[in-house]
């Protein structure tokens, strides 16, 4: 079965501009999570959607937002974006929401590579 | 809130030698997930651990959770040149929070 798919691979802005981007979960799966990675700060946790919800977020600035639509497929999105913004964007599909006592595996996409300049 | 630290930051040894990571959490997790990310790659879940004390054996990986469900190790023994990669740890509470991460290096 296909696995996540982020859009676009790679993306180059300038800053203060403004970014979208994509992720298509696994069939089936209803949560969504986006993650940053950057050299030296692991994976963090941007935030999480399950069935059009956000359920968790994390300690992101408010230009960072996104949304899930009916299908399951999430969209992030940076306003005004900053040269520290630059990182791998991760999105990662479950079953089901990833927190609680049953945990579900999450499945990551190919992330996409901003960079700000 | 919710902090999951990694420790070493980065690990270099030979190849055949054996290899360990830790995992710490500031708050009991309900369960604990190991990934893999090969360079250049995206990170590929291992194995969930979800009972305290629980160990479990994936070949020569094995992977604990702590009694208090708040620590994690991984042990990789005799080390092969394809582990190379970078290991995150992820604790789940009401979010999956991950670690820094482990980047293994393996010198043949």
């Amino acid at each position: 079965k296909a696995g996540v798919t982020q859009t676009p691979r790679y993306l180059i802005k300038t800053r203060g501009q403004q970014v979208t981007l994509s992720c298509s979960p696994i069939s089936g799966h209803r949560s969504v999570s986006w993650y940053q990675q950057t050299p030296g700060q692991g994976l963090q946790f941007l935030f999480e959607y399950f069935s059009e919800t956000q359920r968790n977020k994390g300690n992101f600035p408010g230009r960072f937002s996104g949304r899930q639509f009916s299908n399951s497929r999430s969209e992030m999105n940076v306003s005004t974006l900053e040269l520290g913004d630059s990182a791998l964007y991760l999105c990662a599909s479950s079953l089901s929401w990833t927190g609680g006592a049953l945990g579900f595996e999450a499945f990551f996409g190919q992330g996409t590579r901003l960079t700000v300049v | 809130g919710q902090q999951v630290m990694q420790i070493p930051q980065y690990q270099h040894v030979q190849e055949g030698e054996d290899f360990t990571t830790y995992c710490n959490s500031s708050t009991t997790l309900s369960n604990i997930q190991w990934y893999k990310q090969r360079p250049g790659g995206h990170p590929v879940f291992l194995i969930q651990l979800v009972k305290s004390g629980e160990v479990k054996k994936q070949k020569r990986l094995t992977f604990q959770f702590g009694e208090a469900k708040k620590n994690s190790s991984l042990h990789i023994t005799a080390t092969q040149t394809t582990d190379v990669g970078t290991y995150f740890c992820g604790g789940a509470t009401n979010k999956l929070i991950f670690g820094t991460g482990t980047l293994l290096a393996v010198q043949p």
